[in-house]
This record gives structure tokens, C-alpha cells and sequence, in this order.
């Protein structure tokens, strides 16, 4: 079945350790969004790859970098966690930029810890 | 600023009790409004899709309608396996296609 999979499900790290999220896709889709979720919030956009053209979001913190060296791979680096980094990390993707019918497709998550 | 309110933030039901979760949303233009299910643990599973008022979609026991202000998720006759967080998420016009989600409603379904 096409899917979108993250690895590792579960992470822990220590404060300030580098830490980095993996996500494919066997969907073929152009787009693919890096989403943070805290307990009992609303998933908030950290930034999405149309293609290989990054996209930020203005209020995304410059400890959250992306990498996507190919269409079926995202990356997620966190330069140096902190406490209030810990929550779950969601990648989706999405077939197409402003096609119709345009759903986004998310996958498991990565619930971060940090201690 | 786009934004998406949903009430109630949890609601409990007997298995049976037909009910319905509520989506209240602000944007400038709407291109598209999205329902999730998301289970603990895992990431949201998408639903519906909904494009214009009066537009309504149906799967199994559920059934998603639009206003131009709101939307509605109808759950007949829920099963305790219905027990998950809906998730109602935006898609505004003009290119973007970053989704605004609200919190959620938490639906707990007892046997």
C-alpha cells in the first residue's frame, strides 16, 4: 500500500543534543509539510517542500532545519532541542501545489522526548 | 487571520446516541475544508474533503456537511471503535496550501 512512514516512531534526546526526524513516502507526491503537534493542540505547520523549493513559515525557530535530497525522502533536524520542543512530529504530503482535490496524507508521527 | 474553532472539545457518548461535532471557521476565501480522525499516538487519517456551502460527503456512520461559516461531522449510531480526536482543518485561497487546523473534538463512544 502507498504510505507515508516516519522512523524512528519514538525519540528521546537530551537538551541540546541534535536530533533528526526521517520521513518517505512511496505516494509519488510532489508536496511534503513538516507539522508539530503538542499534547491536546491543533497540528501547526513548521514548514513544506514543493518539490525541492523549501518553504518556512515566519514563526518557525531557526533550531528547526529541513532537508529533502530526493522526492521520497524529508528530513527534520533539530539543531538543539529544547524542553519545549518535545511533542509529536507529523510529516504529510500532498499529490500536488494547487491541483484540486488536494488532501494532505499524513504519517504515523515521531513523538519526541526531551529530557 | 485564518481560524478554525471546534465545539465541543470532548463529548461522551452511549453507543447509539447519534450526535454531532461542530467546525466554525474564519478565512478570506475557502478552497477547502478537511476532516481528520485522529487515534492516540498515531497521526491524523483523513475523512472528507468539502469545496462549497451545501456541499455533504458519507462514509459508513459518519456525514460531513458545509455552510458558508461552518461545518458539521454527523456520527449515527457510533460504535465504541468511532472513539478517536476529529481533527477540521482549512485551506484558504490564493495559493497556499498550508492547512489551519483547529484543536480537535475528542469523542469518547462507551459501550
Amino acid at each position: 500500500d502507498a504510505m507515508v512512514i516516519q522512523n524512528p516512531r519514538y525519540q528521546v534526546t537530551q537538551f541540546g543534543k541534535p536530533v533528526t526526524l526521517s520521513c518517505s513516502q512511496t505516494l509519488n507526491h510532489n508536496v511534503m509539510y513538516w507539522y508539530q503537534q503538542k499534547s491536546s493542540q491543533a497540528p501547526k505547520l513548521l514548514f513544506h517542500y514543493y518539490d525541492k523549493d523549501f518553504n518556512n513559515e515566519a514563526d518557525t525557530p531557526d533550531n528547526f532545519q529541513s532537508r529533502r535530497p530526493n522526492t521520497s525522502f524529508c528530513f527534520l533536524d533539530i539543531r538543539s532541542p529544547g524542553l519545549g520542543d518535545a511533542a509529536m512530529y507529523l510529516c504529510a504530503t500532498s499529490r500536488d501545489w494547487g491541483a484540486s482535490y488536494n488532501e494532505q496524507f499524513f504519517g504515523p508521527g515521531t513523538r519526541l522526548t526531551v529530557l | 487571520e485564518d481560524q478554525v474553532t471546534q465545539s465541543p472539545e470532548a463529548l461522551r457518548l452511549q453507543e447509539g446516541e447519534s450526535s454531532s461535532l461542530n467546525c466554525s471557521y474564519t478565512v478570506s476565501g475557502l478552497r477547502g475544508l478537511f476532516w481528520y480522525r485522529q487515534d492516540p499516538g498515531k497521526g491524523p487519517e483523513f475523512l472528507f474533503t468539502l469545496y462549497s456551502a451545501g456541499e455533504e460527503k458519507e462514509k459508513e456512520r459518519l456525514k460531513a456537511t458545509l455552510t458558508k461559516k461552518e461545518s458539521f461531522l454527523h456520527i449515527t449510531a457510533p460504535k465504541p471503535e468511532d472513539s478517536a480526536t476529529y481533527l477540521c482543518a482549512v485551506q484558504a485561497e490564493g495559493g497556499s496550501e498550508k492547512l489551519v487546523f483547529g484543536k480537535g473534538t475528542k469523542l469518547t463512544v462507551n459501550p
